[in-house]
């Protein structure tokens, strides 16, 4: 599976907008991005995913660099609920599993 | 509606015993999927059902590990022999399936609360 790289960490104040890079060089043509994050205690929940373009949706925004080798998850207006780990993920058309990586960890200040 | 649900919640066990993890999948979701998260690290996966039938098992880690899915809906993961690096939580997550596309898409994967196994 093609790599991505994330900062370990990031803050944010509330209400806020947050943008998490994630870089991805080795990216091929048939990887999409996927977003997932994980609250405290929980599973993952999926966030987002595109291919070339860019996709908003009541989550957050993906910005897709044009030569598609890096990517940033927008959260408009970060909440103290954002707080999670959020990870960015490629998948091939036809993969079946999502390998995670290590992730950013997101905390959000009142 | 309901979401995934893994039992049990937590489950403590001690070396060399056999435990037994159980997922529910989201109905009508014909992927499933089972994936091993150690503490500090991303979720890894294990295995994948399309139905019945395990598509891939690439993930296991050897063979004292194994899961079922005969009706294909719920999943039962099962370990033998447990080991104390067996530890961790164990996810499970479904998703539908995309006819159009093999492997399923890009459908997003809906995932349980875990398992947390602790093997002392």
């Amino acid at each position: 599976d093609a790599k991505t790289t994330q900062p370990n960490s990031m803050e944010s104040n509330e209400e806020e907008p947050v943008h998490l890079p994630c870089n991805h060089s080795t990216i091929s043509g048939t990887d999409y991005i996927h977003w997932y994050r994980q609250l405290p205690s929980q599973g993952p929940e999926y966030v987002i995913h595109g291919l070339t373009s860019n996709v908003n949706n009541r989550m957050a925004s993906l910005a897709i660099a044009e030569d598609r080798k890096s990517s940033t998850l927008i959260l408009h207006r970060a909440t103290l609920r954002d707080a999670a780990v959020y990870y960015c993920i490629l998948r091939k058309t036809g993969a079946n599993n999502l390998f995670f990586g290590t992730g950013t960890r997101l905390t959000v200040i009142p | 509606g309901a979401g995934v649900s893994q039992t049990p919640s937590n489950k403590v066990t001690e070396k060399g015993k056999y435990v037994e993890l159980r997922c529910d999948p989201i109905s009508g979701h014909t992927a499933l999927y089972w994936y091993r998260q150690s503490l500090g690290q991303g979720p890894e996966f294990l295995i994948y059902f399309q139905g019945t039938g395990a598509a891939d098992d690439s993930g296991l880690p050897n063979d004292r590990f194994f899961a079922v899915r005969p009706e294909g809906s719920v999943s039962t993961l099962k370990i033998q022999r447990t080991e104390r690096g067996d530890s961790a939580v164990y996810l499970c997550a479904s998703s539908a399936w995309d006819m159009l596309t093999v492997g399923g898409g890009q459908n997003e994967q809906f995932f349980g609360p875990g398992t947390r196994l602790t093997v002392l």
